[in-house]
C-alpha cells in the first residue's frame, strides 16, 4: 500500500515569513504528484501537478519541487499572507486515475 | 461555468438509516471520484468512475456502500444501514480525462 506522508502536521507562521512543507512517498510506483490547497468551508483547489524528477512549478508566491528518485516534494510559500491559511494536501498517483492523499499540513498565518 | 456541486451540504441521520449523496460533476468531465475525510484523517479514496463504469471500487469500505453514475454525469453514493463510523465529509471530484481534479464542496454526514 502506497503511503504518502506530509510534514509538519500543522504550523503557525507570522505574516511575511516564508515557509515550506514536505510530502514524502515511496519512489517506486510513481506516476505524478499533486498539490492542493483546502481552505476552510471551501473545496480543495489544485495548485500543481508534477511528473518529472526535478520538476519545479510556480504560481505567484507559491512554488513546488519534485524529487522522484528520493521520493519527496517541497511546497514553498514566500512572504506568507493571512489568506494563505489553509490545509495543503499532497496526493501521489501510482498510475492514471488513482490518487493517494496525505493527511495534509495545516498552515495558519498570523497577522 | 458551474463547478462540481454536491447535495445535501449537511445530513444528519440516525444509525441504521440509509442515505444517498449526490454529485453533479462539471459538464463534459469523464472521470468522477468519491472520497471521504473522517475526523483527523486524510482524504480516503472510495470509488472512481470513467463514464458510467467504475473500474476501481477498491476504496469502498464495506458492502453497505455503493455508487452509481448515469448518463456519464450525475453520481449518487448510497450508504445503507449507516453506522457512526460513517460520519465524515464526503467529497466528490471530477476531471477531464486524467489530471487536475475539481472538487465539490462536500457533504458533511453525521450519524447519531
Amino acid at each position: 500500500i502506497l503511503n504518502v506522508e506530509q510534514s509538519p502536521q500543522s504550523l503557525h507562521v507570522q505574516e511575511g515569513d516564508s515557509t515550506n512543507f514536505t510530502c514524502s512517498f515511496p519512489s517506486s510506483n510513481f506516476y505524478a504528484l499533486h498539490w492542493y490547497r483546502w481552505e476552510t468551508a471551501k473545496s480543495p483547489e489544485a495548485l500543481f501537478v508534477m511528473t518529472l524528477n526535478g520538476d519545479e512549478k510556480k504560481k505567484g508566491r507559491i512554488s513546488a519541487t519534485l524529487n522522484t528518485k528520493e521520493g519527496y516534494s517541497y511546497l514553498y510559500i514566500k512572504g506568507s499572507q493571512p489568506e494563505d491559511s489553509a490545509t495543503y494536501l499532497c496526493a501521489v498517483s501510482p498510475g492514471t486515475y488513482k490518487y493517494i492523499f496525505g493527511t495534509g499540513t495545516r498552515l495558519k498565518v498570523l497577522a | 461555468g458551474a463547478g462540481v456541486s454536491q447535495s445535501p451540504s449537511n445530513k444528519v441521520t440516525e444509525k441504521g438509516k440509509d442515505v444517498e449523496l449526490r454529485c453533479d460533476p462539471i459538464s463534459g468531465h469523464t472521470a468522477l471520484y468519491w472520497y471521504r475525510q473522517s475526523l483527523g484523517q486524510g482524504l480516503e479514496f472510495l470509488i472512481y468512475f470513467q463514464g458510467n463504469s467504475a473500474p476501481d471500487k477498491s476504496g469502498l469500505p464495506s458492502d453497505r456502500f455503493s455508487a452509481e453514475r448515469t448518463g456519464g454525469s450525475v453520481s449518487t453514493l448510497t450508504i445503507q444501514r449507516t453506522q457512526q463510523e460513517d460520519s465524515a465529509v464526503y467529497l466528490c471530484a471530477s476531471s477531464l480525462e486524467w489530471g487536475e481534479q475539481y472538487f465539490g464542496p462536500g457533504t458533511r454526514l453525521t450519524v447519531t
